[in-house]
């Protein structure tokens, strides 16, 4: 069973640019879930999307923003991109987002840089 | 706001011995807790869950327990083996519609294992 998928892996932007990440989650996964990672922060939770609505959202500025496709794969992007934007970002999918149903399984991340 | 809180940033062990990694949450409304192991440029990995109503959860070399009166749970690895070298989080979980997807982590211990 294929695993969920970010991609890219890695990219490099400057400040002020914008930048889009997708993520494809596990077949059959409704719920997907956007977490950014920092080595000041840890694991903060950006927002989670479930059968195309945004169902969750965290204390992030409305620079970061999300969708989600018919298929489930979800897309995050973030406008006017700031050297603090610099972090993994985690793409975690379950069954219905209800981690007493389904734990999350994660993507392996994409590392955004911002020079 | 730290809610779920890991106050050693790192452990270490001799192999076939235990590991005993702690967290602490201060939200007595967490009613769901999961311990995830990530390793380096790969994402978390689901290792062992326990429901507010349970104290223990087994599964193979893994314990959890919760002292919902301390709002304190332990992960306990008997015996640890080099492989079990990683990133260990602490998260957790609202109950309900108000916290779909949404899972609140700790900042992590790195455990090592010497063989």
């Amino acid at each position: 069973k294929a695993g969920v998928t970010q991609t890219p892996r890695y990219l490099i932007k400057t400040r002020g640019q914008q930048v889009t990440l997708s993520c494809s989650p596990i077949s059959g996964h409704r719920s997907v879930s956007w977490y950014q990672q920092t080595p000041g922060q840890g694991l903060q939770f950006l927002f989670e999307y479930f059968s195309e609505t945004q169902r969750n959202k965290g204390n992030f500025p409305g620079r970061f923003s999300g969708r989600q496709f018919s298929n489930s794969r979800s897309e995050m992007n973030v406008s006017t991109l700031e050297l603090g934007d610099s972090a993994l970002y985690l793409c975690a999918s379950s069954l219905d987002g209800d981690a007493f149903n389904q734990p999350q399984h994660f993507g392996d991340g994409t590392r955004l840089s911002i020079l | 706001d730290q809610q779920v809180k890991q106050n050693s940033p790192s452990l270490s062990v001799q192999e076939g011995r235990i590991s005993i990694l702690n967290c602490d949450y201060t939200n007595s409304m967490f009613d769901y807790f999961l311990w995830y192991k990530k390793y380096p440029a790969e994402g978390p990995t689901f290792l062992i869950s326990i429901s507010s109503i349970k104290d223990k959860n087994e599964d193979g070399r893994f314990t959890v327990f919760l002292n919902k009166s301390a709002k304190h749970l332990s992960l306990h690895i008997v015996p640890s083996q080099p492989g079990d070298s990683a990133v260990y989080f602490c998260a957790a979980s609202l109950a309900g519609g108000t916290s779909y997807g949404k899972l609140t982590f700790g900042q992590g211990t790195i455990l090592t294992v010497h063989p």
